[in-house]
């Protein structure tokens, strides 16, 4: 048990699906962060969200929106992917900006 | 721009062997410096971390020692398991108003043999 729990753990969807990637924590902190893990590629960080206001957002195409309606959960909308964003999406908590990221256990993601 | 290179992987030892996987990095001020594993099938866990220069982080007999003057966070566990078969991420983080973004190597894959 890590504090963060995403659902679902796995996600196989058409690239004219809509889904949503789910995370939630439970350890009181104030940032959340979305990953990407891509083979043979270093992460890469999406999404980074301060009190529940994004505060970052590293270039991320618009087919993937965040949403985070409080502390405790932040959501991954998903629309028209493309076979390339099949990853692994990790969910990532801290107490504040600056401190250790915890990890959740991500949603394998592929796109068909 | 902030970046984390470690040695090419994959490692294989034999259960019991003295293990190093290096790290180096680049940042400006002095960031704080991270081991993360990953097992297979789950998210990364933190490892061990060092805070600033000649730190010493450890955990589960894995080392790293924060070396400002080499600019190196190199892992070392003095004999490893089977059980240490993972994916090891170096990171690093400058905070302050960096908005405590996570900046990671290419991680690097362990397999120990029985």
């Amino acid at each position: 048990e890590t504090g963060v729990t995403q659902t679902p753990r796995h996600l196989v969807m058409g690239m004219t699906n809509k889904k949503s990637l789910k995370c939630e924590q439970h350890l009181g902190h104030n940032a959340m962060y979305w990953y990407k893990q891509s083979a043979k590629k270093p992460l890469e960080l999406m999404f980074v969200y301060s009190l529940e206001e994004r505060v970052e957002n590293n270039s991320v195409p618009s087919r993937f929106s965040p949403e985070c309606p409080n502390s405790s959960h932040l959501f991954l909308h998903l629309h028209t992917l493309q076979p390339e964003d099949s990853a692994l999406y990790l969910c990532a908590s801290s107490q504040d900006l600056g401190t250790e990221a915890f990890f959740g256990q991500g949603t394998r993601l592929t796109v068909v | 721009g902030d970046s984390v290179t470690q040695m090419e992987g994959p490692v294989t030892l034999s259960e019991e062997a003295f293990l190093t996987i290096n790290c180096t990095y680049t940042a400006t001020g002095y960031p704080s410096l991270f081991w993360y594993v990953q097992y297979p099938g789950e998210g990364l866990q933190l490892l061990l971390k060092a805070t600033k220069a000649d730190d010493k982080g450890s955990n589960k007999g894995f080392e790293a020692t924060y070396r400002k003057e080499t600019t190196s966070f190199h892992l070392e566990k003095g004999s490893v398991q089977v059980s240490d078969s993972a994916v090891y991420f170096c990171a690093l983080n400058r905070g302050g108003t960096s908005y405590g973004k996570l900046t990671f190597g290419q991680g690097t894959i362990l397999t120990v043999h029985p």
